[in-house]
């Protein structure tokens, strides 16, 4: 079964700062894809990056970028230049080959301080 | 851009009460799906459907129904609402695909009294 864990229920950084988000995951699938999602105080999900298990190069979005590592399965985000707009929840997902749903981590709440 | 309405951001019913959230997508896409979200646990899957008339369970199915009759709306019922259900809950849609993200709504808090 698939399985996403974020062992960082809350992180705080200074303002400009970089920041990384660990997630790993656990799939027996050869071809799956894991996102990223944004959700701030006000409760709407905003999709932030994505990364193919075959893509040989990690994405990047703006100030987003995804270290893949995929032989230690895993696929952290990370944010330049931190701003205070970051704060937020960031969720990981990974949908598999086979399915369309996608399974999610339980979260990194993120606070951006000034 | 694609846009996911629900019917309602919060609401409050008792305990017993029959329970329709709805949620509407208007980009064509095939998959919906609700999601239940409580603190520390991230977003829990409870059902989802890949076109009209189908549908499967996620994760967490029991004590809700959900019914898609027209592709763009997504129904989620909860027959006999439990204060265990007081929960956020989002819809989302999607194309089928691999590499396609899911589009979410706003969201509904509801409250179980």
């Amino acid at each position: 079964a698939q399985k996403i864990t974020q062992t960082q229920p809350g992180m705080f950084v200074q303002e400009k700062e970089a920041v990384t988000l660990d997630c790993t995951y656990d799939t027996s699938d050869q071809s799956y894809g894991l996102f990223w999602y944004k959700q701030p105080s006000s409760g709407e999900m905003i999709f932030l990056i994505y990364q193919g298990s075959y893509d040989e190069q990690n994405a990047t979005e703006g100030r987003y970028s995804l270290n893949f590592q995929k032989a230690r399965k895993s696929a952290n985000l990370v944010i330049s230049a931190s701003q205070l707009g970051d704060s937020a929840m960031y969720f990981c997902a990974m949908r598999d080959g086979g399915a369309q749903k996608l399974v999610f981590g339980q979260g990194t709440r993120l606070t951006i301080n000034p | 851009d694609v846009k996911v309405t629900q019917s309602s951001r919060y609401l409050v019913k008792r305990t017993g009460e029959k329970v329709f959230l709805e949620c509407v997508q208007d980009m064509d896409h095939e998959n919906m799906f609700w999601y239940r979200q409580d603190p520390g646990l991230g977003l829990r899957l409870i059902y989802f459907s890949y076109d009209v008339k189908m549908k499967e369970k996620g994760d967490i199915p029991e004590g809700y129904s959900v019914s898609r009759e027209k592709k763009e709306r997504f129904s989620l019922i909860l027959e006999s609402a439990s204060t265990n259900q007081t929960s956020m809950y989002l819809c989302a849609s999607s194309p089928s695909g691999l590499s396609y993200e899911q589009y979410f709504g706003p969201g509904t808090r509801l409250t179980v009294t």
